[in-house]
């Protein structure tokens, strides 16, 4: 899974800051795909890119959370205002044609004070 | 509603010896299942996947059992080496889809030398 970049790999925010998360997919692959991972807990789908196209956003929350894949760049998860109980691992995955499988990034670490 | 749930926060197991993590699921929609290995900072790998049209797959070391009308898999390693230490994440799908995959909280795996 080294393919799939993210950075920055630790990100320290304080209450009412903006964060950005970038992912790199790996290369060839179109869909991306972003988890959250709070302590001590499983992987939760947040949402789901293709290029220029978010495909399903059902896991994200409805306010302060935003995510792009634009047609060249990174996909970016952006989190507005942040709180404390944003603070979780941020992981974005990519896969190409063939869904069997996803690759996940190294994740970000997010951390707001 | 958890919809995957991993029971066993932890397993320690003898270097050599069996390990067998388990899973429970409760949406009959799932039609895939995927089990995720992680070591501390990084991201999920993939380690093994099984359709819901078979009740065994084996890769090496590695087998997954499904047992559909339990809607119960199990991840068995044998034998287990002290490189096997990590956090095992059972995930699964609708629709052959390994993306928006729901996961469980992870079974730490510790394997004795």
């Amino acid at each position: 899974n080294a393919g799939v970049m993210q950075n920055p790999r630790h990100l320290v925010r304080r209450r009412g800051q903006e964060a950005r998360l970038r992912c790199s997919p790996m290369k060839g692959h179109s869909h991306v795909y972003w988890y959250r991972q709070l302590p001590e807990e499983g992987l939760k789908f947040m949402v789901y890119l293709q290029k220029e196209n978010i495909i399903d956003e059902s896991g994200m929350p409805k306010e302060r959370f935003s995510a792009e894949f634009p047609k060249e760049g990174p996909s970016i998860l952006r989190i507005q205002q942040v709180v404390r109980g944003d603070s979780a691992a941020y992981f974005c995955a990519s896969f190409g044609q063939r869904q069997e499988t996803q690759y996940f990034g190294p994740g970000t670490r997010l951390l707001v004070l | 509603d958890q919809q995957v749930k991993q029971n066993s926060p932890s397993l320690s197991v003898q270097e050599g010896r069996i390990s067998i993590l388990n899973c429970d699921y409760t949406n009959s929609m799932f039609d895939y299942f995927l089990w995720y290995k992680k070591y501390p900072a990084e991201g999920p790998t993939f380690l093994i996947s099984i359709s819901s049209i078979k009740d065994k797959n084996e890769d090496g070391r590695f087998t997954v059992f499904l047992n559909k009308s339990a809607k119960h898999l199990s991840l068995h390693i044998v034998p287990s080496q002290p490189g096997d230490s990590a956090v095992y994440f059972c995930a699964a799908t609708a629709n052959t889809n390994a993306g928006k995959s729901t996961f469980g909280d992870g079974t730490t795996l510790t394997v004795k030398p």
